[in-house]
């Protein structure tokens, strides 16, 4: 399976920045990474989606390394409203059809 | 555009009895799929479908049942409802190009079996 893998928790600190790396050592070669946050009781929502070196929007950065094995989401300056769960993802194409399976996530808790 | 819609938002059942969870989106998208999530777990794939017609089985499909008749419509049904079920179901779906992995999210359905 093109399975994701990432740290179960972290915990940081108001302001500070925070990098949640996920390794993805099955990635296909035309598969995106996309990062979703997931506060309790809502649906998991988009933050950001890349395909090689670096990307950046509004609330978040991602890194990708050249061999595309691994992702760094980065949160500038991270908020109490930032606790959530984060989770990378890539389509898993062993099936023959791509499909979307989450790995567990990333539980991070900020603290004040 | 409304998005992804699933209805109800929430159900209790009693073991044993059957019913249908509704997904619907109207962004013209081939990829549909649902998951459940239960109580401070991850997100685990029942069944997804790439286009009408088609639906194949994810990690957990024992119990359930899905369709794709229409580009529109994915309903996800239990045939024989258990405890083991009791989960909060979410449909998403997933943009024409397929493989860039963004999916939309509808707001869940909160399933109690008793």
């Amino acid at each position: 399976l093109a399975k994701t893998t990432q740290p179960i928790s972290m915990d940081s600190y108001e302001g500070q920045e925070v990098n949640i790396t996920c390794s993805h050592n099955n990635i296909a070669t035309n598969d995106y990474i996309t990062w979703y946050q997931q506060f309790p009781s809502q649906g998991p929502r988009f933050i950001i989606q890349g395909y090689k070196t670096k990307v950046t929007n509004e609330v978040a950065s991602l890194f990708i390394p050249a061999d595309r094995k691994s992702s760094t989401l980065s949160l500038p300056r991270v908020s109490l409203s930032d606790t959530a769960v984060y989770y990378c993802l890539v389509g898993d194409w062993t099936s023959g059809t791509y499909k979307y399976i989450f790995g567990t996530g990333t539980r991070l808790k900020v603290l004040a | 555009n409304a998005g992804v819609t699933q209805t109800p938002k929430f159900q209790v059942l009693k073991t044993g009895q059957s019913m249908t969870l509704q997904c619907a989106q109207d962004m013209n998208h081939e990829y549909m799929s649902w998951y459940r999530q239960d109580p401070g777990m991850g997100l685990r794939l029942i069944h997804y479908s790439v286009g009408a017609g088609i639906t194949d089985q994810g990690e957990v499909p024992n119990g359930y049942n899905v369709s794709r008749s229409t580009t529109e419509d994915f309903p996800l049904r239990l045939l024989s409802a258990a405890p083991s079920q009791t989960s909060v179901y979410f449909c998403a779906s997933s943009s024409p190009r397929g493989n860039t992995g963004e999916l939309f999210f509808g707001e869940g359905s909160r399933l109690t079996v008793l």
